[in-house]
């Protein structure tokens, strides 16, 4: 059974702050991904990474960083929170090959004040 | 430029009905489809998929159709049961594209009345 472990479920930080969030899978998945879901606007990929030390930005790369530094843990940084990334993040794995099955973790929802 | 569109923001059904979700892509590279259903502060969770060399993927009480040409899928849930009201996110991808990217409808809340 897959599963992705997301460090926080709620987070409270303020404005200038900056903030780490941890995400762990335990089924030696190639890909790593994260999103965040806003309403109205469905899912929208931050970034991504297909193996250690990879990374490529997706389709809402500004103010954010990650990391992935071991295969089983990616982690997403906003180096400067502000108010328009109060949102829900999601992470998600899934093996490499060709088939895009992603499995997400239960999410963080994040505001800044 | 939305390439993933559930044009639904929300659908009521009865208990024992049919529910009949849709989506539209325009890529027409996209040749994988999926359906996540989300509960409240909880994940996505993996439904049901469908490849496009295929038109019908069915599981259970879920079968997804696809057609190509319209460029247009849909998830049938039937017969739909109270605990099937959730968020119901479709998704798309095309695997030439590299790292299985998927891209998101905007998700359409199903409701299940008794």
């Amino acid at each position: 059974d897959v599963k992705v472990t997301q460090s926080s479920r709620y987070l409270v930080k303020r404005t200038g702050e900056k903030v780490f969030l941890e995400c762990v899978q335990d089924m030696d998945h190639e890909n790593m991904f994260w999103y965040r879901q806003d309403p109205g606007l469905g899912l929208r990929l931050i970034y991504f990474s297909y193996d250690v030390k990879m990374k490529e930005k997706g389709d809402i790369p500004e103010g954010y960083s990650v990391s992935r530094e071991k295969k089983e843990r990616f982690s997403l940084i906003l180096e400067s929170a502000s108010t328009n990334q109060t949102s829900m993040y999601l992470c998600a794995s899934s093996f490499g090959g060709t088939l895009g099955t992603q499995y997400f973790g239960p999410g963080t929802r994040l505001l800044v004040l | 430029d939305q390439q993933v569109k559930q044009n639904s923001p929300s659908l009521s059904v009865q208990e024992g009905r049919i529910s009949i979700l849709n989506c539209d892509y325009t890529n027409s590279m996209f040749d994988y489809f999926l359906w996540y259903k989300k509960y409240p502060a909880e994940g996505p969770t993996f439904l049901i998929s469908i490849s496009s060399i295929k038109d019908k993927n069915e599981d259970g009480r879920f079968t997804v159709f696809l057609n190509k040409s319209a460029k247009h899928l849909s998830l049938h849930i039937v017969p739909s049961q109270p605990g099937d009201s959730a968020v119901y996110f479709c998704a798309a991808s095309a695997t030439d594209q590299g790292a299985q990217k998927l891209v998101f409808g905007q998700g359409t809340r199903l409701t299940i009345n008794p």
